[in-house]
């Protein structure tokens, strides 16, 4: 099955910093990637995602690049704020053929903290 | 916006006793996913629905976990009896057709079995 690695397990910046997170992926056929954000207490929440028919996409001060050759995949959070503190977790799909049934596994995650 | 609901947010049971947990997910999801998150790891997926169906239960340690989802909108996820080892957080979460699809998750039920 898929296994996904996820580095580093622990970041501490300045706020107004770069932040960068990356995960590598075993499942060549691997094709969906998205990015969770997960504060203390509660569910994971969506922040970005990408298809693997796509190599980089943005949004706002979060990014997300893909390299399909090497299987691994970033999150570049630019200006970083304190807000953006949390855990961080990646994750990869296989759902080639349209199947139903590929599994989303997860990165092992990243605890984010900004100071002021 | 639309959510997914969870209940109860937080739930103590002493071991051998039996819990529930409920989801209702996003109005129109198709699938609905529990999965188990233990402290400083990732989630991890129990269960899988399509509509009723279970389409993925291969990681439900199905001696002592059940799930259902009679109608195909909201779902009960059970333990009986409950361990030591069961003390986690129980996410659920629904997309929209299938898995590929944008996953959705509730804000969770903290578990902890004295």
């Amino acid at each position: 099955g898929e296994n996904v690695e996820q580095h580093p397990s622990t970041l501490s910046v300045q706020e107004g910093d770069s932040a960068v997170i990356k995960c590598t992926y075993s499942d060549s056929a691997s094709n969906y990637f998205p990015w969770y954000k997960q504060e203390l207490g509660k569910g994971p929440q969506l922040i970005i995602d990408i298809r693997s028919n796509v190599g980089e996409k943005k949004d706002q001060r979060i990014a997300v690049t893909l390299n399909k050759t090497a299987k691994h995949f970033s999150l570049h959070i630019t200006e970083t704020q304190p807000e953006d503190s949390a855990v961080y977790f990646c994750a990869a799909i296989n759902n080639a053929g349209g199947t139903s049934y590929g599994k989303l596994t997860f990165g092992q995650g990243t605890i984010l903290t900004v100071h002021p | 916006e639309a959510e997914v609901a969870q209940s109860p947010r937080y739930k103590i049971t002493e071991k051998s006793q039996a819990v529930a947990f409920w989801c209702d997910p996003i109005s129109g999801h198709a699938t609905l996913y529990w999965y188990r998150q233990i402290l400083g790891q990732g989630p991890e997926l129990l269960v899988q629905f399509q509509d009723e169906s279970v389409v993925d239960d291969s990681q439900l340690p199905k001696d002592r976990f059940s799930a259902e989802r009679l109608k195909g909108v909201d779902s009960t996820l059970k333990i009986q009896p409950a361990e030591l080892g069961d003390s986690a957080m129980y996410l659920c979460a629904s997309s929209f057709v299938d898995s590929g699809d944008t996953q959705y998750f509730g804000p969770g039920t903290r578990l902890t079995v004295l």
